[in-house]
Order: C-alpha cells, then structure tokens, then sequence
C-alpha cells in the first residue's frame, strides 16, 4: 500500500507554473500514479495518468523519475479557476488493492 | 452522458436509523468503490468491488456493508448509523487498471 505525501497548501499567480511534488517511497512495480482535481462540493476529476518518464497532455504534464519514488505535477500558466486540490493517487484498481488518497494540496492561484 | 450518479446528495438522518446510498453507473466499469472524505484526511477508500458479486474491504471499512448484485449498481449501507459517520461520501467506478470517475457526492449527516 503505497502512502503518499504531498504539500499541504502553495499560492501562485495567474500565468505561473504551478509544480507539486508527491513522495511515494513504497511505490509497487505494477503501481500507476494519477493525479485528481477536486473543486469544492464536487467529486474528484481526472487530470493525467503515468508509470514513467513524462507524460504530457493538454492540461498538464507529469514527471516521474527512474526509481519512481516521487513525481512532479506540472500546470502551466495556471488560471483563477485552477484553484482547487490535488491530489497523488499511487496504486491500481485491481483485485487485493486497497486504493489511499494522500491529504491532497491545495493550490490558490490569486489575481 | 458518461456518469456516475448517486443518491440522495444530502441527507440529514437520527443514530441508528438505517440509510442506503445508490450508486449508478452507466460505462460498464467493473471497478466501483466508495470513499468517505472529512477534514484534513482526504479521500479515505470504505469498500470497492472487482465485479458483479466480488466486493472487498478498503481503508474505513467499519460500520458500512456494500452489495454489487448488478454491474452497474453498487450501494453503500450503513446499517445502524452513528455521528462519526457524517461525512461527505463519493463513489467512483473505472475500468480494471484504468482511470476513476467519481459521483458528484453526498454528504450525510447523523445526529
């Protein structure tokens, strides 16, 4: 079971590079890391997904070392509306798996 | 629309009182699971389920029953409901080894 530790809180501005790392120092050999948005009252939304190296798409990129034990969500040139939490998902959903969100961080992004 | 609906979104309900919340969802995922979410401790996994028939215990077990007797439904019951139970609770489903969709929530409250 993979525990994961993120920053609590970071403030940013519009336009800025948001990065949050997570640690995930038992990370398994079959584990995914994904990343979620969750805005207030509503349910968690996907944002990427990666097992390596980088991955990249249209609203965020993910950078994963080669001893996997940590990454970096990357948002680029955030906005007022990316203000919300994050949150490092370390597992995958399969039989025997028990799925731990860490405590999520939470971006303000200010005018 | 791809989603997963659950119900009811609020609820206000006395200890011991038994409640089921509904889960539904329409993507034929074989992995459904729920989550209770409470202050500073993030997204804590109660149960998921394979498949039709095959469900296991999370994080938070305690207090909580689930049944999966169709693919697409998977409640979560609470049998005998205490305050420590007023939470804010979120079911997801996903493809095996895939991404999670989540509920847009229900926040219960036991007095």
């Amino acid at each position: 079971l993979a525990k994961t530790t993120q920053p609590i809180s970071m403030d940013s501005y519009e336009g800025q590079e948001v990065n949050i790392t997570c640690s995930h120092n038992n990370i398994a050999t079959n584990d995914y890391i994904t990343w979620y948005q969750q805005f207030p009252s509503q349910g968690p939304r996907f944002i990427i997904q990666g097992y390596k190296t980088k991955v990249t798409n249209e609203v965020a990129s993910l950078f994963i070392p080669g001893d996997r034990k940590s990454c970096t969500l990357s948002l680029p040139r955030v906005s007022l509306s990316d203000t919300a939490v994050y949150y490092c998902l370390v597992g995958v959903t399969a039989a025997g798996n028990k799925l731990t969100f860490g405590g999520g961080t939470r971006v303000l992004v200010k005018p | 629309e791809a989603q997963v609906t659950q119900n009811p979104r609020y609820l206000i309900t006395v200890t011991g009182k038994k409640l089921t919340v509904t889960c539904s969802q329409n993507m034929n995922h074989e992995y459904m699971s729920w989550y209770r979410q409470d202050p500073g401790l993030g997204l804590r996994q109660i149960y998921y389920s394979m498949n039709v028939e095959v469900t296991d215990k999370g994080d938070v077990p305690e207090g909580y029953k689930v049944s999966r007797k169709e693919k697409r439904n998977f409640p979560l019951i609470l049998e005998s409901p205490s305050p420590n139970q007023t939470s804010l609770y979120f079911c997801a489903s996903s493809l095996v080894n895939g991404e999670l969709f989540f509920g847009e929530g229900s926040r219960l409250t036991v007095l």
